[in-house]
């Protein structure tokens, strides 16, 4: 069974801080990740995706793949309150662009 | 911009009533995804279909069926609807070949 883990929170940072969140997948042959936010009661939107080793940043959002280590990060600079929310990572499988998901790590951004 | 939407946001339902939830997308993807989110559970897939009229299992597909008459259009199908089919469901879109998966707005159906 392929796997995604993610540590669920609550991740507290207060505003203006870096928040760093992590995920581990344990399929080496996966090539292509992904990171969705997620408000609450609402439905998952693309942040970034990332398919090369190193970082790869897109504004205050920098999303940082280590295959060998098989973990994938996406830190977010100058956190603000409306960066709360649960944050997916998504991992390729094999087969067809399927995606495993995590659980998700909920960000709480502290005024 | 990629626009996925469902035909409700939210929907209640009896036991034992047949369910019809709708997922339509309007960027000519290939690849269509039914997933239910559950709070500790996360997103699980149900069915997906790589073109019309294919449908493949994922890893819940029990109790649930598919259609997929058109290509923009990925219909999910409670036969008898139980209350441990309440949930979140939602609808992705793909293109072929990639990864990317756009979500529509979720539908959240309580069986009572």
């Amino acid at each position: 069974q392929k796997e995604v883990e993610q540590n669920s929170g609550p991740l507290s940072v207060p505003e203006g801080a870096i928040a760093s969140l992590n995920c581990t997948y344990s399929d080496r042959g996966s090539q292509s990740f992904f990171w969705y936010r997620q408000y609450s009661g609402k439905s998952p939107e693309l942040i970034m995706f990332i398919y090369s080793n190193g970082d790869k940043e897109d504004g205050r959002f920098t999303a940082q793949l280590n295959k060998a280590s098989q973990y994938v990060s996406l830190l977010i600079r100058d956190s603000q309150p409306s960066d709360s929310a649960t944050y997916l990572c998504a991992v390729n499988q094999d087969a067809g662009n399927m995606l495993t998901f995590g659980g998700g790590t909920r960000l709480m951004v502290k005024p | 911009d990629v626009k996925v939407t469902q035909s409700s946001r939210y929907l209640v339902k009896r036991t034992g009533e047949k369910v019809f939830l709708e997922c339509v997308q309007d960027m000519d993807h290939e690849n269509m995804f039914w997933y239910r989110q559950d709070p500790g559970l996360g997103l699980r897939l149900i069915y997906f279909s790589y073109d019309v009229k294919m449908k493949e299992k994922g890893d819940i597909p029990e109790g649930y069926s598919v259609s997929r008459e058109k290509k923009e259009r990925f219909s999910l199908i409670l036969e008898s609807a139980s209350t441990n089919q309440t949930s979140m469901y939602l609808c992705a879109s793909s293109a072929r070949g990639l990864d990317t998966q756009y979500f529509g707005p979720g539908t959240r159906l309580t069986v009572l």
